[in-house]
């Protein structure tokens, strides 16, 4: 149960688009279809952005997208909004009802 | 609307013993899975347990696999955490959360945490 690899920051200026990548193994990102992101702003609960790889719950802004190539999923937010500056967490499904988390993200608009 | 508020937290010594609750509205409890994160004080999230909508099965990172136990009661539509023998590294911020529906692997609500904070 190794937390999934994510790069510790990344930024961008309002309207850009960045992405921040979420790499596992073969046991869980690459195993199943089942990765979803949080994201969280200080002092909050994580809230849902992505479940199941790239599907948005409803309120979600569009411009929050998932994917997924073998053991990497990845999240990109297109036309950044200065109220997208947050921690961003992946989590994948690891089997056996089990659940591992990335390392986390911060995403800074410049 | 989905409403989840734990309770329990608190300071306890090394070795001690602490149980949280979520209290859980706005759903039918009894028909979901409900999962146990945790985060250390400027720390990533961890996993740390779920339990089936009917309690039937649980399971447990294997950070306290053996040390904590998920249990609930539909009865009073509460989520529980038993943590014995907890050590310094168990300090952190518990959330509870709610799966969104069986056979579904995300967590679509959660609440807004309860601190432990674990003294040497």
């Amino acid at each position: 149960q190794s937390a999934l690899t994510q790069p510790r920051s990344v930024s961008g200026s309002p309207g850009q688009s960045v992405t921040i990548s979420c790499t596992g193994t073969s046991s869980d990102v690459g195993a199943y279809n089942y990765v979803s992101w949080y994201q969280q702003h200080p002092g909050e609960a994580p809230k849902l952005m992505i479940y199941d790889v790239s599907k948005r719950p409803s309120g979600v802004p569009d411009r929050f997208s998932g994917s997924k190539s073998g053991n990497t999923a990845s999240l990109t937010i297109s036309g950044l909004q200065a109220e997208d500056e947050a921690d961003y967490y992946c989590c994948s499904y690891a089997g056996s009802y089990t659940e591992v988390f990335g390392t986390g993200t911060k995403v800074t608009v410049l | 609307q989905v409403q989840l508020v734990e309770s329990g937290g608190g300071v306890v010594q090394t070795g001690g013993s602490l149980r949280l609750s979520c209290a859980a509205s706005g759903f039918t409890f009894s028909s979901y899975g409900m999962h146990w994160v945790r985060q250390a004080p400027g720390k990533g999230l961890e996993w740390v347990a779920f339990i089936r909508h009917d309690g039937s099965n649980k399971y447990y990172a294997d950070s306290v696999k053996g040390r904590f136990t998920i249990s609930r009661d539909t009865s009073k539509n509460t989520l529980y955490l038993q943590m014995n023998s907890l050590g310094p590294e168990d300090t952190a911020v518990y959330y509870c959360a709610k799966a969104a529906a069986a056979g579904t692997y995300y967590f679509d609500y959660w609440g807004q945490g309860t601190l432990v904070t674990v003294s040497s």
